[in-house]
């Protein structure tokens, strides 16, 4: 249980172009959802906070209009990397936290490789 | 400031060796507390979580890790490294909703 998937696992697309990636709890419903960049060798790091039905909340020096997220339902929620640059390469991965949960533990998906050129 | 410290960027062990990877956090009060593990590119994987109650939690791929209050430390321990275990691990809190991460330890296996 508690398995969570991103769409696409791979991406590589131009610069300038924008790129959507889905994270989908596949057994539980997520009130809260979280988004983290990972750089080469480097610790996750939360980009932002989702809410069902809300706007998302963002870390200190992420560009809002830049990453975009929506959390429509209690088992999807997507980021869009608009207007992508090559910096924006990385790897993104999200988390889910369940409905319910006392112990705020978050279950992860396999991440998505974005690759700008 | 809360945070999640692990010490040791990289680790390197022989196989068969016996491993321990330390992390210590700074918290208001006592975080849960994950090990995960990372292989490259891919997401994470969790080893073994504290939330309370006994202090020596066993978790996957026999892995062990113990919460010491008074060291404000939850190190992982493995008893004999596999060549398989040669992964990134990072050591979490959490306390609210956030999580917080160590900047992972880099464990090399050598045969």
């Amino acid at each position: 249980g508690a398995v969570v998937s991103q769409h696409p696992s791979r991406v590589i697309c131009k610069s300038g172009t924008s790129v959507k990636i889905e994270c989908r709890s596949l057994d539980f419903q997520a009130t809260t959802m979280f988004w983290y960049r990972q750089f080469p060798k480097q610790s996750l790091m939360l980009m932002a906070t989702s809410n069902e039905g809300s706007k998302a909340t963002y870390e200190q020096g992420v560009e809002k209009d830049k990453f975009l997220i929506n959390h429509a339902s209690l088992t999807l929620s997507t980021l869009t990397v608009t207007s992508a640059h090559p910096e924006d390469s990385s790897f993104y991965i999200c988390s889910a936290d369940p409905v319910g949960s006392i112990y705020n533990e978050q279950f992860f998906g396999p991440g998505t490789r974005l690759t700008v050129l | 400031a809360q945070s999640v410290t692990q010490p040791d960027i990289h680790i390197t062990v022989s196989e068969g060796a016996s491993l321990e990877l330390r992390c210590n956090y700074s918290y208001g009060a006592t975080p849960y507390l994950f090990w995960y593990v990372q292989s490259p590119g891919q997401g994470l994987q969790l080893l073994l979580k504290y939330f309370s109650g006994d202090t020596l939690v066993q978790g996957i791929k026999g892995f062990e890790a113990e919460f010491k209050r008074s060291q404000s430390s939850f190190n992982l321990r493995k008893p004999s490294v596999h060549w398989s275990d040669a992964a990134e691990y990072f050591c979490a809190a959490s306390g609210t909703y956030k999580y917080i991460f160590g900047t992972g330890t880099r464990l090399k296996v050598l045969a």
